[in-house]
């Protein structure tokens, strides 16, 4: 059974750095192939991608919000932290982490992402 | 980068009835990065369909996906009440994960 499970403080002051951990279970991060990945939605928006990291250390950030994010993994123990600096109010979300895998035909792609946390709200106040 | 519209914004069926969202890329798109999700309030999304077409695991037959280059469809073909929500697409490329706005599928 593969699960994600997100965790951190549910309230952060404008400016602070935000730290959030993905916990999960039921995969490993260094089977060939796979991500995980921080995905947010302000209340009543859509969907933001921000970040991914990949089984071998590959990292992507959302262009936008690059210099204020930060994400690392450590596979021993099944964890994906993301961290976001210089938080503001539009930053209030909930804050999902997802594994993001491939799919394979004559050549792989990704597949999406196939499983998700139950999310974070996280409050910038 | 590209962009992602998709309409109709808020699509009201009934039980039963056949939905059609439509998700258009901005610039022609990899279908093959091409994915589709539902929301349900409260809930985290659950992804339906990868590669434009193809189900993910445990979506049933009803959902299906089709579409190419800008242009790419989810069908439902008969709503059951569980299948009200909202509804991503997704894509991927030049190293940038893109969501579009939503439909929201709502009970007539």
């Amino acid at each position: 059974q593969i699960t994600l499970n997100e965790s951190g403080p549910t309230l952060v002051k404008p400016t602070q750095t935000l730290t959030l951990t993905c916990t999960f279970s039921g995969f490993s991060l260094s089977t060939s192939g796979l991500g995980v990945a921080w995905i947010r939605q302000p209340p009543g928006k859509a969907l933001d991608w921000l970040a991914v990291i990949y089984w071998d250390d590959e990292t992507l950030y959302s262009p936008s919000l690059k210099s204020r994010l930060s994400i690392t993994k450590d596979t021993s123990i099944n964890q994906v932290v993301l961290t976001m600096t210089n938080m503001d109010s539009v930053d209030t979300a909930t804050y999902y982490c997802a594994r993001l895998s491939p799919y394979c035909t004559t050549s792989c792609f990704l597949a999406g992402f196939d499983y998700w946390g139950q999310g974070a709200l996280i409050t910038v106040s | 980068d590209i962009v992602l519209t998709q309409s109709p914004g808020t699509l009201s069926l009934s039980p039963g009835e056949r939905a059609t969202l439509s998700c258009r890329a901005s610039q022609r798109a990899n279908s093959n990065y091409l994915s589709w999700y539902q929301q349900k309030p409260g809930q985290a999304p659950r992804l339906l369909i990868y590669g434009a077409s193809s189900r993910a695991t445990g979506i049933p037959d009803r959902f299906s996906g089709s579409g190419s280059g800008t242009d790419f469809t989810l069908t439902i073909s008969r709503l059951e009440p569980e299948d009200f929500g909202v509804y991503y697409c997704q894509h991927f490329r030049n190293s940038l994960f893109t969501f579009g706005p939503g439909t929201k599928l709502e009970v007539k």
